[in-house]
């Protein structure tokens, strides 16, 4: 059965504090993993997509690199306007269409 | 602009009562989607849709339904079946729904049951 789980759950930062968030997934042929943020009340907002093992992507301070079991989101010098939940997904190997299964998400908290 | 306009951004419903969201896109994809979004839980796969007058059921389908007459609509009906519908829906478009492309989201309705 295609999974993510991401973790932590929770993590809180003071800013300039660097951190990795991780996502673990099982699913049968990758065809993409995805990365999003999602600020309260509001929907997901795209950040980065990762297609095999090895590639990375960055976006200011952002950095999204790729395995064959997991992706990580590496946060460098992290500011307070970056607090938000960020969201995992990878297409469902089963499926040719583009439905996503989603992990929980890691809720991110940068104190000034 | 181009876009996904989700609506009413809040909706209450009584218990018993039928209620529809309302999604709309002008971004010309071919696919949407309807996600639910609850504490702790990953966002859930309700419906979605590849191509006009087509749609197939998600992962949580049962006590919802949906249609899809023209590209830029895809409203879903909440159905009194429905029995725990208080959560946070939010809608997706794909460019095609074949290509391994990103979605993009609605600002989302969040559906309280009084």
């Amino acid at each position: 059965e295609d999974q993510v789980t991401q973790s932590p759950e929770a993590l809180r930062l003071q800013e300039g504090e660097s951190s990795s968030l991780n996502c673990s997934y099982t699913v049968s042929g990758l065809r993409g993993l995805f990365w999003y943020r999602q600020d309260p009340g509001k929907g997901p907002e795209f950040l980065f997509t990762l297609y095999s093992a090895g590639e990375e992507k960055e976006k200011e301070r952002l950095k999204a690199t790729l395995t064959k079991k997991e992706s990580f989101l590496h946060i460098t010098a992290p500011k307070p306007e970056d607090s938000a939940t960020y969201l995992c997904a990878v297409i469902q190997g089963s499926s040719n269409t583009g439905k996503l299964i989603f992990g929980q998400g890691t809720t991110l908290q940068v104190k000034p | 602009d181009g876009g996904i306009t989700q609506s009413p951004k809040y909706l209450f419903r009584k218990e018993g009562q039928n209620v529809t969201l309302s999604c709309e896109q002008n971004l010309n994809h071919d696919a949407m989607y309807w996600y639910r979004q609850d504490p702790g839980q990953g966002l859930r796969l309700i419906y979605y849709s590849q191509i006009v007058n087509d749609f197939q059921k998600g992962d949580i389908a049962e006590g919802y339904s949906v249609s899809r007459e023209k590209k830029e609509s895809f409203p879903l009906t909440v159905t009194s079946a429905q029995k725990n519908p208080t959560a946070f829906y939010l809608c997706a478009t794909t460019r095609t729904g074949i290509m391994n492309t990103e979605a993009f989201f609605g600002q989302g309705t969040r559906l309280t049951v009084v």
